[in-house]
């Protein structure tokens, strides 16, 4: 069965830092992804997408995401986190008319 | 409006009774969307509408849960004999295509059942 597997619930990283945020996935050869944030009190809002490519997609905010075709995974990165990227994030796949969202990933950001 | 609306922001009820939840999509966008997000969860795909197809309902947890779209647009979610576990936000997206396009996502209705 199709799935989209967020394997980390928290994540907590220090402002200026790095991040990376793990999405992988069960569909076949040919998913589009999604990366979308919600921040406290807002809606959910894509930060970048994938449909065919290059398998580096850049975002807003500074975010890009790599396709790993072979490792079925399409992580979220970004070089140096600022407080105000504390959010929810989701990745989600699908394939036709299939799409899945993930449980989401809660990034802290410390000062 | 320029976004998706939802109405109400929030809503109380007491078990057993009834309730509707209104979404706005942006116009001219052919796709609309119904989520549950409860808490700590991710979003759990409820029912989706595309143009004048048949509704895929595939996601909807009980037929206590329905959902109309009318003239293609604003969308009605109808939650009958509400329960406890119904207590979520409940959120509406829409989209200029179908599946695989952007979504655009309102700001939820957080519905409790006492």
């Amino acid at each position: 069965a199709q799935s989209v597997t967020q394997p980390d619930i928290h994540i907590t990283v220090s402002e200026g830092a790095s991040l990376e945020l793990r999405c992988n996935y069960s569909y076949g050869a040919t998913p589009y992804l999604f990366w979308y944030v919600q921040s406290p009190g807002q809606g959910l809002q894509l930060l970048l997408k994938y449909f065919s490519g290059d398998t580096l997609v850049q975002g807003i905010k500074g975010f890009e995401a790599e396709f790993k075709r072979s490792q079925s995974s399409f992580n979220l990165r970004k070089p140096s986190v600022h407080w105000s990227d504390a959010a929810e994030y989701f990745c989600a796949v699908g394939e036709g008319n299939d799409m899945r969202f993930g449980a989401g990933t809660r990034l802290t950001v410390k000062p | 409006g320029a976004g998706v609306s939802q109405s109400p922001s929030n809503k109380v009820t007491e078990k057993g009774k009834d309730v509707e939840l209104r979404c706005d999509p942006i116009s001219g966008h052919t796709a609309l969307y119904w989520y549950r997000q409860s808490l700590g969860q991710g979003l759990e795909f409820l029912i989706y509408f595309q143009g004048n197809s048949a509704p895929d309902k595939s996601g909807l947890p009980s037929d206590r849960f329905s959902a109309e779209r009318t003239g293609g647009s604003v969308s009605t979610l109808t939650i009958q004999r509400t329960q406890q576990e119904d207590s979520a936000v409940y959120l509406c997206a829409s989209s200029f295509l179908g599946l695989g396009d952007e979504q655009f996502f309102g700001p939820g209705t957080r519905l409790t059942v006492l």
